[in-house]
């Protein structure tokens, strides 16, 4: 089945800095790939997504890089604030697998 | 905004007990899923539906069940609940039935099996 990896599994960054994490995975079926944040004892929310025929997505501070080719996936936060401090999910289409997530702290 | 509830947000129940975790959602999605959330794992798909009267294995079923006798209601059932099972509990719903859109979570239920 599926399978979706997820690096780093966290990051301490202090506030301002540009954060990178990274998802892989492994069904070519996958063609929706969106992205959860989940605040500490909260529900995981939406916060962006990407279809396969596409290969960048940008909403405000998060940019969505997609390389069919390698199956790999990057979102990219800039200018972090403590209120991103939360475990960031990738999830691929099929059958709606998740990474394990990464685990971001931004210190003020 | 898509509103999914959960009951009970939080259960201690003793091994060989029953236990049913309880998910209602007001905007009429077809989709509807368990997840348990340990440390480490991420998300496991226990299991899912594609509307009322049907339930499907996710990737980890061996000691659940499923019923979602309605359109807004799917449930998940410890028979008899294990150690093993103490986990923080997901539903989501969703619209898109080829799994094509994001996915309204509840705020999950925390369960304890002693």
């Amino acid at each position: 089945g599926e399978q979706v990896e997820q690096l780093p599994s966290s990051l301490i960054v202090q506030e301002g800095a540009s954060v990178l994490i990274n998802c892989s995975y492994t069904d070519s079926a996958s063609v929706y790939f969106p992205w959860y944040k989940q605040e500490p004892g909260k529900r995981l929310q939406f916060i962006i997504d990407i279809r396969s025929n596409m290969e960048r997505k940008q909403t405000q501070r998060l940019t969505l890089l997609f390389d069919k080719k390698t199956k790999h996936l990057s979102l990219h936060i800039t200018a972090t604030q403590p209120g991103d401090s939360a475990i960031y999910f990738c999830s691929a289409s099929s059958r709606i697998f998740f990474g394990d997530g990464t685990q971001l702290v931004v210190k003020p | 905004e898509a509103a999914v509830t959960q009951s009970p947000r939080n259960k201690v129940a003793v091994t060989g007990g029953k236990v049913t975790l309880s998910c209602n959602q007001t905007n009429n999605h077809n989709n509807m899923y368990w997840y348990r959330q340990d440390t480490g794992h991420g998300l496991r798909l226990i299991h899912y539906s594609y509307g009322a009267g049907s339930t499907e294995k996710g990737d980890i079923p061996d000691g659940y069940k499923a019923s979602r006798p309605s359109q807004e209601n799917f449930s998940l059932i410890l028979e008899l609940a294990t150690p093993s099972q103490t986990s923080v509990y997901f539903c989501a719903s969703g619209e898109r039935r080829a799994n094509t859109g994001q996915l309204y979570f509840g705020e999950g239920s925390k369960l304890t099996v002693l």
